[in-house]
């Protein structure tokens, strides 16, 4: 098992542009979350999807920001257009839902920078 | 609201020396809490969640309601414990967690 699978693993970009995060989740996992860290702030919940259905998106910073998930096994974080403060590490987390506890098990993260 | 709080960005203490980092926490109903750890150029893991009452690698956290609190502990820190720390809560609307802002372990040899 590969485990929760991101890519890219480092993103550098210039302000302005586009940049998509991808994840692919453990497979058979139905819960899958967006995370941002900074050192500022720590590890903060941007989204949450179940059964690819967002169910809280309160943590997005703002429309700037937006995730899919078109299937089970693969979703996507997208900036558009980016700004320096938006450099951060993106996690993306899955784990089952429905079975009693399930830890979360992560991802290698993105490194994202933004010029 | 909930939040959790961990009020040290870094901690240093020498090779067996105790260690205490701690985690506040508020939140209004029955919480679920748990401390993640990640070591240098691993994944964020779990460690220990509270309602198990287990010691993994050493540590304990014991969840203090009065206070708050869910400090994690471990009576002689090992060079391999320098990590960052992370505290969470669950509450228990599905598996939707809440982070502290995290805190760096620095064990010396």
């Amino acid at each position: 098992d590969a485990g929760v699978i991101q890519s890219p693993r480092h993103e550098v970009t210039e302000m302005g542009q586009e940049v998509t995060l991808r994840c692919k989740p453990i497979s058979g996992h139905n819960s899958l979350f967006w995370y941002r860290q900074t050192m500022m702030r720590g590890l903060e919940l941007l989204i949450y999807f179940n059964n690819n259905v967002p169910i809280d998106d309160s943590g997005m910073p703002e429309d700037r920001f937006s995730a899919k998930m078109p299937n089970a096994s693969f979703s996507t974080l997208k900036i558009q257009p980016s700004e320096p403060r938006d450099s951060a590490v993106y996690f993306c987390a899955s784990t089952p839902s429905g079975q009693g506890f399930s830890p979360l098990h992560f991802g290698n993260g993105t490194r994202l920078t933004v010029t | 609201a909930q939040r959790v709080t961990q009020p040290e960005k870094l901690l240093s203490v020498f090779k067996g020396a105790p260690v205490e980092l701690k985690c506040n926490y508020s939140y209004s109903g029955s919480p679920e809490l748990f401390w993640y750890v990640q070591y240098s150029r691993q994944r964020l893991q779990l460690l220990l969640r509270h309602i198990s009452r287990e010691s993994i690698k050493g540590f304990t956290a014991d969840l203090n309601k009065g206070e708050t609190s869910f400090h994690l502990k471990k009576p002689f820190a090992q060079v391999e414990d320098s990590a960052m720390y992370y505290c969470a809560l669950n509450n228990n609307a599905g598996n939707m967690l809440t982070f502290g802002g995290g805190t760096r372990l620095m064990v010396k040899p």
